[in-house]
Parts: structure tokens; C-alpha cells; sequence
């Protein structure tokens, strides 16, 4: 069964540009999570989707950010304009229910310069 | 208060040494909670879910105290192999937390 992919594994853009995201869940997990990883930092928490609604929001750091998941499938994560203190690794995370285990995809670095 | 406080480390032992990571928690609605492995430049994995009665997994055990809400987790007989960050995560409501991380050397 093929894990969690995400695209592009990395991406250095200028401060001002718009850079988006993706995420290709597994199959039939509806729980779909973005996390970011600052330098230095702990893993955060940016927001959650059961199918396609979001379920939680709270983590997303400003509106610069939008994210969404077309059909309860793949997941995008926008942000516009980007910012330097944005760069950091973009993690994309899913999980059948609850307690169980999150699978995460390897990951975007993204640097803004 | 963070939510999900951890040693800082980094830990460096010598191979086959006991280690003990510490995790403490601030939210006592916490249901689920989990250690996870991150070796460099690598995505999180799950290592071993943690229960209320303790847990073993080979060389690797997990106990939980929820009066403490106090997390550890402890690796006997370490390997070379099990260098890496050790994330602990709790879910106090429907999103896994992290704590910041503990990075365990392993050296011949």
C-alpha cells in the first residue's frame, strides 16, 4: 500500500511569492493533519480534516495560510505571500480514527529567501 | 506552560547502555499518547503507543502516569541503530501534540 506522499520535497521561493503544498493521503484514512517544523522548534500543529471539512483549525498561523482537501482526497496547503520566517518543513500526517497510528509523508522543506 | 515539555538532551551513551526519556504533559484531558522516532532529515514514525499499565516492545518500555501526567520511556541494550529524536505526543483532543524532542547518540 503506498504511504503518504507530498510534493515538491523541497522548494525555495522568494519572500512575496505564493508556494502551494500537496498532499496524497492513503487510502481511506479521513483523518488528514498539516504540521511545520521551524528550525529549532517543535513539530506544531497547523490544522485537521475529517474528509473533506476541517475539523480543526486553531494551529494555522495567519491567513496567509489556507488549506484545503477537494473531495475528502488530496490535501494543498497555500501560502500567499510567503514570508521568510514561513520556511521550515511542512509535514502532512493521516490516521484511520482517533487512536490510532498517524502516518506522515516525508515532508516539504520549504525556504523563503 | 508548554503542552508537551521533554528532557532536552542530547543523550549520548555508549552502545548497550540503559536510557530513560522523561515527557511531562499539561493538559489532563489527554486520551492517547505516543512515542515517535525521527532520524535526520526523515519523517516522524511511530516507535510505540504508551498505556495507562505500561508497555514493552523488545528492548523498548513505555509507562504512563496519568495522576503525574508524566510520560517515559526507556531503550535497554542500546544500538547504534536506535540514534535519532524521540518525540513524545499526546492528543489532548483530536490533534496529536509534540513535545520539542530528545536526540539520542548511540557510539561504539
Amino acid at each position: 500500500e503506498a504511504g503518504v506522499t507530498q510534493f515538491p520535497s523541497h522548494s525555495v521561493i522568494e519572500k512575496g511569492q505564493t508556494v502551494t503544498l500537496r498532499c496524497d493521503p492513503i487510502s481511506g484514512h479521513d483523518n488528514l493533519y498539516w504540521y511545520r517544523r521551524v528550525m529549532g522548534k517543535e513539530i506544531k500543529f497547523l490544522l485537521h480534516f475529517v474528509k473533506e471539512s476541517k475539523q480543526d483549525e486553531s494551529g494555522m498561523p495567519n491567513n496567509r495560510f489556507l488549506a484545503e482537501r477537494t473531495g475528502g482526497t488530496y490535501s494543498t496547503l497555500k501560502v500567499q505571500p510567503a514570508e521568510l520566517e514561513d520556511s521550515g518543513v511542512y509535514f502532512c500526517a493521516v490516521r484511520q480514527s482517533m487512536n490510532t497510528e498517524a502516518f506522515f509523508g516525508q515532508g516539504t522543506r520549504l525556504t523563503v529567501v | 506552560r508548554k503542552e508537551v515539555e521533554q528532557d532536552p538532551g542530547p543523550f549520548n551513551v555508549p552502545e548497550g547502555a540503559t536510557v530513560a526519556f522523561n515527557c511531562t504533559y499539561s493538559n489532563s484531558a489527554s486520551q492517547s499518547f505516543f512515542w515517535y522516532r525521527q532520524d535526520c532529515r526523515k519523517e516522524p514514525k511511530l516507535l510505540m503507543s504508551v498505556y495507562s499499565s505500561g508497555n514493552e516492545d523488545g528492548r523498548f518500555t513505555a509507562q504512563l502516569n496519568r495522576a503525574s501526567q508524566y510520560i517515559s520511556l526507556l531503550i535497554r541494550d542500546s544500538k547504534l541503530s536506535d540514534s535519532a529524536t524521540y518525540l513524545c505526543v499526546v492528543t489532548p483532543g483530536t490533534a496529536l501534540i509534540f513535545g520539542k524532542g530528545t536526540t539520542l547518540s548511540v557510539s561504539s
